[in-house]
């Protein structure tokens, strides 16, 4: 049974840091790109970040540029999202996505919610 | 960015009647190899996304054959062909040819 199981969520203050955890099973997670993607509650979706299979290249979305890192851990089967500097717009539910080789697989973790708030 | 234009916002609909979405991008989503990566979710309420249709048309495992796909280029269309309760939720349209993906801003399923 394929899971990814996001961790490491929580409530923090404008300008702090989360480690964002993304447990993987199931599936042959280092043969796979992975995805952050994330949902302010009540409104749409949108990409945060990818990184390729060995974790060699990664892209962010403009507004996390400098702010966020996307890594993963082979060895482990495990995706990270480093936020720091964090603002009150990057409260949301913060998914962990595999869409296997060109597009033909899609895995979605439960989610996990960051709250960004003084 | 490419942005991905979704009509309507808002679908009431009977149960056992058809349903439609249709899905615009502001570029075409053809691939160099030819292929067009254009997928559609649903996302039930509490839930995570769900993907149904990839590739513009293809099913995913387990999806209902009442759902199907359409489309080519810029313009795309989800379609249900009786719409049953289980059906409650938000569609979105994403496209994942270009950088940085991007979802249609999503449509809103209702039972009357």
């Amino acid at each position: 049974e394929v899971q990814l199981v996001e961790s490491g969520g929580g409530r923090v203050q404008p300008g702090g840091s989360l480690r964002l955890s993304c447990a993987a099973s199931g599936f042959p997670f280092r043969s796979y790109w992975m995805h952050w993607v994330r949902q302010v509650p009540g409104q749409g979706l949108v990409w945060v970040a990818r990184i390729n299979e060995d974790g060699s290249f990664t892209t962010n979305m403009d507004s996390v540029k400098g702010r966020f890192t996307i890594s993963r851990d082979n060895a482990r089967n495990t995706l990270y999202l480093q936020m720091n500097r964090l603002r009150a717009d990057d409260t949301a539910v913060y998914y962990c996505v595999s869409f296997g080789r060109q597009w033909l697989l899609s895995y979605w973790g439960q989610g996990t919610l960051v709250t960004v708030s003084s | 960015d490419v942005v991905m234009t979704q009509s309507p916002l808002s679908l009431p609909v009977t149960p056992g009647q058809p349903a439609s979405i249709s899905c615009w991008s502001s570029q075409s989503l053809v691939n160099s190899d030819g292929s067009t990566d254009l997928n559609w979710f649903q996302q039930r309420p509490g839930q995570s996304p769900r993907r149904l249709i990839y590739k513009v048309s293809r099913r995913d495992s387990g999806v209902p054959d009442r759902f199907s796909g359409s489309g080519s280029g810029t313009d795309f269309t989800l379609r249900i062909g009786r719409v049953e309760a289980e059906d409650v939720g938000i569609y979105y349209c994403m496209q994942g040819t270009h950088w940085p993906h991007t979802f249609g801003q999503g449509t809103k399923l209702e039972i009357k």
